[in-house]
């Protein structure tokens, strides 16, 4: 079966540097992705990593590693706005997966 | 690009009356998703469309929730009887392909059953 978890709350300073960690378990593994999801708001594409390692894009990178079952999100030079959800999701199924998400991971930036 | 319609953006009813959701998603999409995301939690798949066939509906409650997307473009959604466990925000989602490519999510619509 599937299971993904990640912190439930983190509080962060404006300007720092935060990482939100994701564990998963799935039968076949097809990349993992990273959303964005602002109060009352739809969640929003960040990542999508299916190879080990470090993607950087602007602010925010992703990282994997398949072996361990291990994710994490790192949010640079935080900002206000930056005060969301953050979903871990996998997709399930083989090639034609459906996401799985994780609870989300309510981060607050604070002046 | 237009993204995913959704309507309506809320809805109050009271238990086992019946909702109904609309959904247009991206234009040329032609995977379909509905997901609910009850408060405090990620969404959770319900049903998935690949243009107007069911391809994973496993964890749709059948007894009381249907899906339909008939000409392959827009869907509907629909609650009969709705139960006090059903408030959630139920959220579309469309995808070029299936699986390996982001989904585009609409804004939702916030259920409350009372």
């Amino acid at each position: 079966g599937q299971n993904i978890d990640q912190p439930t709350e983190m509080t962060a300073t404006e300007g720092a540097i935060v990482q939100i960690n994701c564990t998963y378990q799935t039968s076949g593994f097809n990349g993992l992705f990273w959303y964005q999801q602002h109060a009352g708001e739809a969640p929003t594409f960040l990542s999508y990593n299916v190879l080990d390692g470090l993607e950087e894009k602007g602010r925010f990178s992703s990282f994997l590693s398949r072996s361990k079952g291990y994710s994490y999100l790192l949010l640079k030079e935080l900002q206000m706005k930056d005060s969301a959800s953050y979903l871990c999701a996998v997709p399930y199924g083989g090639s034609q997966g459906n996401l799985i998400f994780g609870k989300g991971t309510k981060l607050s930036v604070k002046p | 690009e237009a993204g995913v319609a959704q309507s309506p953006r809320y809805k109050i009813i009271e238990k086992r009356q019946s909702v109904a959701f609309w959904c247009n998603p991206i234009s040329g999409h032609a995977t379909l998703y509905w997901y609910q995301q009850i408060l405090g939690q990620g969404p959770k798949l319900l049903i998935q469309f690949q243009n107007n066939g069911v391809v994973d509906d496993s964890q749709l409650p059948k007894d009381r929730f249907s899906a339909e997307r008939l000409k392959g473009v827009d869907s509907t959604l629909k609650i009969q009887p709705a139960k006090l466990e059903d408030s959630a925000v139920y959220l579309c989602a469309s995808s070029p392909t299936r699986g390996g490519t982001e989904a585009f999510f609409g804004q939702g619509t916030r259920l409350t059953v009372v």
